[in-house]
């Protein structure tokens, strides 16, 4: 089993449509949870870190379920701009030496 | 903003060259990696580092090397070079506890 997982899609919608990513982990002792955002061909950015108690940033929502290992992102009214490959990232322990573990990606098309 | 800033874009090099791919961050960050990442494969985790002279290979170190003699720098050696080392090259930068910034990358193509 891959310690973060998550449906590579690609996810096609149209534009302000609302889109939902899941992304499940294995280890259970995991510390920090990340979402980042890779345009093609391009270098992977921070999109947004997720906390316990959820967290929004304007029209993205990211959440953590602790006790199903899993963590979601919400992107509420889809812009042409929001098409990219979106990573779900997992920092397995705490103390570790700072190394993380990327998910393979969701790819999002959004279309006119 | 941190800036992590690798040597160069694209390189073509020649099978059985010795090759040296810099990257060097500006923020004072402890921790350093190299990823590789390919079609279908995702990143993967070829060495990283957590403070200077220190190396830990990832999950795939086989073919690399690595240095990290200034805190700022860390450099990926690939001994002799081989066709299915074409990739992209992701070097990124961490403060403990934080998410990772990349550098714009390196596609390197070794014919």
């Amino acid at each position: 089993r891959k310690e973060v997982e998550q449906d590579p899609g690609p996810f096609n919608v149209p534009e302000g449509a609302t889109v939902a990513f899941n992304c499940t982990y294995s280890n259970s002792a995991s510390q920090s949870f990340f979402w980042y955002r890779q345009d093609c061909r391009k270098e992977p950015k921070l999109l947004m870190s997720v906390y316990s108690s959820g967290n929004e940033d304007g029209r993205f929502t990211a959440q953590l379920n602790r006790a199903s290992q899993y963590i979601s992102l919400l992107i509420r009214d889809s812009k042409l701009s929001d098409s990219a490959t979106y990573l779900c990232v997992v920092a397995p322990l705490r103390g570790n030496t700072g190394k993380l573990i990327f998910g393979q990606g969701t790819t999002l098309q959004v279309k006119p | 903003d941190v800036k992590v800033t690798q040597s160069s874009r694209y390189l073509v090099k020649r099978t059985g060259e010795k090759v040296f791919l810099e990257c060097v961050q500006d923020m004072d960050h402890e921790n350093m990696f190299w990823y590789r990442q390919d079609p279908g494969l995702g990143l993967r985790l070829i060495y990283f580092s957590y403070d200077v002279k220190m190396k830990e290979k990832g999950d795939i170190p086989e073919g690399y090397s690595v240095s990290r003699e200034k805190k700022e720098r860390f450099s990926l050696i690939l001994e002799s070079a081989s066709t299915n080392q074409t990739s992209m090259y992701l070097c990124a930068s961490s403060k403990q506890g934080y998410g990772y910034t990349f550098g714009s990358g390196t596609r390197l193509t070794v014919v």
